[in-house]
């Protein structure tokens, strides 16, 4: 089956812009991560969705940063006034139902790159 | 959220078997050892996991120190595609997020 899809693969944008990232996860998962991973470092959490509603925004590392799965399904990722610090893959992944040791499955990323 | 250290690097042979180590020496008794691996350009996908036991699974097994302030992957015969980077995460029983240290970049020699 489809796994997690996530567009676009590649973004570059100007310092101070707006951009929006989206993520479609494994049909039928009710839990969805976003993480972010620097050039040479492990993936760090962002954001964690359950369902509709955002379980945990404990690494969301600013208010520019803001997440939303409005119909549990579809996750956007949206980044206001961007800096070059944003620039990083960014990663979503799904899981079926986030409890216990559930595997999360990953998204090919989004490589955002701000000039 | 307890800590893991692992080598930066490995590098090996194809066909070979690989053991990968992890150190947890603050490891608590409700976490559990979880192996992901990232291939070039991919998202990260999962190895396999465990709690007190060895583990073996199709693409690899999890040796688990008595102590459990350790573990190993074994990659039991390494192919080309196994070069990725190896990450050794521990997870508290219930836990949402993956916490992911540096890993280990593996190299497989043809």
């Amino acid at each position: 089956g489809a796994g997690v899809s996530q567009t676009p693969s590649n973004k570059v944008t100007e310092k101070g812009k707006y951009v929006e990232l989206r993520c479609d996860p494994i049909s039928g998962h009710t839990a969805l991560y976003w993480y972010r991973q620097s050039l040479g470092q492990g993936p760090e959490f962002l954001i964690y969705f359950q369902g509709t509603g955002a379980a945990d925004d404990s690494g969301l590392p600013n208010d520019r940063f803001f997440a939303v799965r409005p119909e549990g399904s579809v996750s956007t990722l949206k980044i206001q006034r961007t800096e070059r610090g944003d620039s990083a893959m960014y990663l979503c992944a799904s899981s079926l139902l986030g409890g216990g040791q559930e595997t999360q499955y990953f998204g090919p990323g989004t490589r955002l790159l701000v000039l | 959220d307890a800590k893991t250290t692992q080598p930066n690097s490995m590098e090996s042979n194809e066909e070979e078997p690989v053991h990968l180590p992890c150190n947890h020496s603050t490891i608590s008794g409700t976490d559990y050892i979880h192996w992901y691996r990232q291939l070039p350009s991919q998202g990260p996908e999962y190895v396999i996991h465990g709690l007190t036991s060895n583990v073996n699974n199709r693409m690899a097994s999890l040796a688990i120190a008595e102590d459990r302030k350790s573990s190993t992957l074994i990659l039991h015969r390494a192919t080309l595609r196994d070069a990725a980077v190896y990450y050794c995460i521990l997870r508290i029983q219930g836990a949402q997020k993956l916490v992911f240290g540096q890993g280990t970049r593996l190299t497989i020699n043809p």
